[in-house]
């Protein structure tokens, strides 16, 4: 099956840094990524959706400026939480559609990124 | 909005036992996803259901899309140990412009040994 990565796996950092996070297709080309936030014991809920080579979408209630999003090429998608804040601590995961698999394709997920903010 | 409930929260069962978790909206769906999910890692896709009706079975575990093609349950036979996890269905959002995912809330299934 298609693989997506995310690096890193885990990361820690102090309030107001910012951080970044990868998410990478690695066997199939994607040309929408999807980012989501997992709290505790909680489902995904959808951040932002981003497509190669233009804006991101975000949902309501997500800050764009906060969670920087750039989708470089077909196979990498990162996400930049800027100025970091305890409350921003969570999982963070990506998932990636194919090219040939259409708008109603298949996602495949990747590992997952845990943050946390001292 | 389209909301996908799943039910129970949680289940805290035996070894050996059957279980059934539930998936149920007002609004109906071209397809239907199961994924399972281990702490710390991103979810896996069990099976994608799309006819009504339909009924996919995956070893121990048994999927079905009802008739109406509005909900979904997945039953596990035996359940082991290594089927602890969080049980998570899925749906494609008609409302949003890319053709995301929204999640139902999941069940947290723990499985003693």
């Amino acid at each position: 099956g298609a693989v997506v990565s995310q690096h890193p796996s885990r990361v820690i950092c102090k309030s107001g840094t910012s951080v970044k996070i990868e998410c990478r297709s690695l066997d199939f080309q994607a040309t929408t990524m999807f980012w989501y936030r997992q709290f505790p014991k909680k489902s995904l809920m959808l951040m932002a959706t981003s497509n190669e080579g233009s804006k991101a979408t975000y949902e309501q209630g997500v800050e764009k400026d906060k969670f920087l999003i750039n989708h470089a090429s077909l196979t990498l998608s990162t996400l930049t939480v800027t100025s970091a804040h305890p409350e921003d601590s969570s999982f963070y995961i990506c998932s990636a559609r194919g090219i040939t698999s259409g708008r109603a394709g298949t996602q495949y997920f990747g590992p997952g990124t845990r943050l946390l903010v001292l | 909005t389209q909301l996908l409930e799943q039910s129970p929260q949680f289940l805290s069962i035996q070894e050996g036992e059957n279980l059934t978790v539930y998936c149920n909206s007002s609004s109906v769906f071209s397809s239907l996803q199961w994924y399972r999910q281990e702490p710390g890692e991103g979810p896996v896709l069990l099976v994608t259901v799309v006819t009504g009706g339909e009924v996919k079975k995956l070893k121990r575990l048994t999927f079905q899309f009802g008739d109406a093609r509005k909900d979904s349950s997945l039953h596990i036979t035996a359940a082991q140990p290594g089927d602890t996890g969080l049980y998570l269905c899925a749906a494609l959002n008609y409302g949003g412009s890319q053709g995301n995912l929204i999640f139902g809330k999941g069940t947290k299934l723990s499985v003693k040994p």
